[in-house]
């Protein structure tokens, strides 16, 4: 089964740098995935797709800032210069024949 | 400019119906995927339906039988029709546009479902 797992919650300091992850299910080590920001009572916002090659195709207006990564079945979303709006929920999200799958969510909170 | 406009969420007693609506702006929701998401008050990302360019459908399990997606190319709309409404199906719902694979690149703004008595 297709199942995405992140942790619960993180917390950086203002002006620092975060990495979130994601893991895959066994099995699923190969899939592509997208990170999605939802800031407080907000609707998601993509943010980005990890590529088979290591590179991300960004959303519209996303800043240098967020990049992403990957080292086997785990999926990384980097911030840097952590500024207050980034505080929010980052889900991961990938796909298979005929289904979409969510990760549970990360709460990040920024000191 | 890429726009989804959902509307139609209400509140509605358990066993009723619901159509949600999705207006997109921007592109032709005949050109992507789409795809229906929900929230739970308090809770994470659901996905609960996929339409394909070709038309085929696909369906979360919890819904299965019960909600219907499909499109009508000539207003540029999404719908979601929702029958045999359950207090969980109370939620947020989002549609969302999906990029060349299945990333889901665009999304709207919600419109909240209640369903309770």
């Amino acid at each position: 089964q297709l199942v995405l797992t992140q942790p619960p919650s993180a917390s950086a300091s203002l002006g620092a740098s975060v990495i979130l992850t994601c893991t895959l299910s066994s099995g699923h080590s190969s899939y592509l995935i997208a990170w999605h920001q939802q800031r407080p009572e907000k609707g998601p916002r993509y943010l980005m797709k990890l590529n088979n090659d290591g590179s991300h195709t960004k959303g519209d207006g996303i800043p240098d800032r967020f990049s992403g990564s990957r080292y086997g079945a785990e999926r990384y979303l980097t911030i840097s210069s952590l500024q207050s709006e980034d505080e929010a929920d980052y889900y991961c999200q990938t796909w298979d024949a005929g289904i979409r799958v969510f990760g549970g969510g990360t709460k990040l909170t920024v000191l | 400019e890429v726009q989804l406009v959902e509307s139609g969420g209400d509140l509605i007693q358990p066993g009723g119906s619901l159509r949600l609506s999705c207006a997109a702006s921007g592109f032709t929701v005949s050109s992507d995927n789409m795809t229906w998401v929900r929230q739970a008050p308090g809770k994470g990302l659901e996905w609960v339906s996929l339409i394909y360019i070709g038309g085929n459908t696909n369906y979360a399990d919890s819904v299965k039988g019960r909600f219907t997606i499909f499109r009508d190319n000539s207003k540029n709309t999404l719908y979601l029709q929702m029958n045999s409404l359950r207090a969980e199906d109370t939620a947020i719902y989002y549609c969302a546009r999906e990029g060349v694979a299945g990333s889901l690149e665009y999304w709207g703004q919600g419109t909240l479902v209640t369903v309770s008595s």
